[in-house]
């Protein structure tokens, strides 16, 4: 049983430039979360999504956008990167209406 | 938001000692809380959790602890071992129209020596 996968697992981007991070959720899960975590701090939550719909956002920029498909899987799209923006992005799921989520590897995103 | 500090607080313990990692939480709402471990360059893995109307639960080795008069929550594994090493979050879970969100905390270190 697949665990939840993501990919990239390192980016380097260039600040001002746009990047598509991809998540597959757990086997049978169709909710996905993203957090954003910098270096030394626990996760901030950014977006969860449920039936291809964004239904709670924390507090990100609109910068920060996302998609979910009908397999579950999810992207999550930054835009006008900033040097800020360099963390690990860690994508997590859960299948309603169990409330733990199950995270994945992390992409590491290195904004230059 | 909350204001974290760039260092960790750092719990070291010799192999075999039992270890109690502490959390305080904010939110009296809070619906549910959970532990994580998260190793050096991976993701936070799924130790333990706890619904708010319970005072404690116990897994394999770990036992979680719930004071809600204090907000206070902490993770007690025994007879810790070298594999046991790695930051460990609390999150509080809160449910709203039928789905949850977690915050996490800022964290705290374990370091077992063998």
């Amino acid at each position: 049983d697949a665990g939840v996968t993501q990919s990239p697992t390192h980016l380097i981007k260039t600040r001002g430039q746009q990047v598509t991070l991809r998540c597959s959720p757990k086997s049978g899960h169709d909710t996905v979360s993203w957090y954003q975590q910098a270096l030394g701090q626990g996760p901030q939550f950014i977006f969860q999504y449920y039936e291809e719909e964004e239904r709670q956002r924390g507090n990100f920029p609109d910068r920060f956008s996302g998609h979910q498909y009908p397999n579950y899987s999810s992207e999550l799209n930054v835009n006008a990167l900033l040097l800020g923006d360099s963390a690990l992005y860690l994508c997590a799921s859960n299948a309603e209406p169990s409330e733990t989520q199950y995270f994945g590897p992390g992409t590491r995103l290195l904004v230059l | 938001g909350e204001s974290v500090g760039l260092h960790l607080p750092t719990l070291s313990v010799q192999e075999g000692d039992n270890s109690i990692i502490n959390c305080a939480y904010s939110n009296s709402a809070s619906d549910y809380f959970i532990w994580y471990k998260q190793e050096s360059g991976k993701g936070p893995q799924f130790i333990i959790d706890i619904r708010s109307n319970m005072d404690k639960r116990q897994g394999q080795r770990v036992t979680v602890l719930l004071n809600k008069t204090v907000k206070h929550l902490s993770l007690q594994i025994a007879a810790t071992q070298p594999g046991d090493s790695a930051v460990y979050f609390c999150a509080e879970g809160r449910m709203n129209s039928g789905y949850s969100t977690l915050t996490f905390g800022k964290g705290t270190m374990l370091l077992v020596s063998p």
